[in-house]
């Protein structure tokens, strides 16, 4: 069954720790992105990723990381730098700049 | 620069009335435009999106939209809504021309929709 995998549903972070949200893909898209929602702000974006091994920045990048090694996961770390982390996080494939992104349900992330 | 804007943060309308929600967009060239629903804790799925031709695009679940240059609008519509259509509706415009530091889509802050009986 295809789709997009984002885990996990849930997720808590300590201060000064890392976390990685997971992105996993069967669609065959060659195209990722990064959203991040916080309610009344609609979705922004933070990382996006156009073909295997090459990744830009969004609008938000800073105290976010990411890598896309391989055609099927784009994984986003969540830095200690990143003094405001909790928010519902999205990521989202399209297989051409011009076609609708299909979006995974999300990991929410919440502080300790 | 590109924007989105959806007037309304909140409506609520009657099972079975219509409805109409609101999306203006600024963008210089023609724009690629989206509209998403959302459900509580969930992903955003694509209900119907315009990128040429007729500027009257049907969806799914009995949505359509009309795309209006003159007014850069692309507004949601529907006959008669279901108490299931209560969601948060997003609007959302992508560049034709994904060259310069832009491969993604911009979004409107959202509009949530509320079902009375």
């Amino acid at each position: 069954d295809g789709g997009i995998t984002q885990s996990p549903k849930y997720l808590f972070r300590k201060e000064g720790q890392n976390v990685t949200l997971s992105c996993e893909q069967n669609l065959n898209h060659d195209a990722m992105y990064w959203y991040r929602q916080d309610p009344g702000q609609g979705l922004r974006l933070i990382y996006y990723s156009q073909i295997v091994n090459d990744f830009q920045k969004g609008d938000i990048a800073e105290g976010y990381s990411v890598s896309r090694e391989k055609k099927e996961s784009f994984p986003l770390t969540v830095t200690s730098a990143q003094k405001n982390p909790t928010a519902f996080y999205l990521c989202a494939t399209s297989d051409r700049r011009d076609q609708p992104q299909h979006f995974g349900d999300g990991t929410r992330l919440s502080i300790l | 620069a590109q924007s989105v804007t959806q007037p309304d943060i909140h409506i609520t309308v009657s099972e079975g009335a219509s409805l109409e929600l609101r999306c203006n967009y600024s963008y210089g060239a023609t724009p690629y435009l989206f509209w998403y629903v959302q459900s509580p804790g969930q992903g955003l799925q694509l209900l119907l999106k315009y990128f040429s031709g007729d500027t009257l695009v049907q969806g799914i679940k009995g949505f359509e939209a009309e795309f209006k240059r003159s007014q850069s609008s692309f507004n949601l519509r529907k006959p008669s809504v279901h108490w299931s259509d209560a969601a948060e509706y997003f609007c959302a415009v992508g560049a034709m021309n994904y060259g310069g530091s832009q491969g993604n889509l911009i979004f409107g802050k959202g509009t949530k929709l509320s079902v009375k009986p």
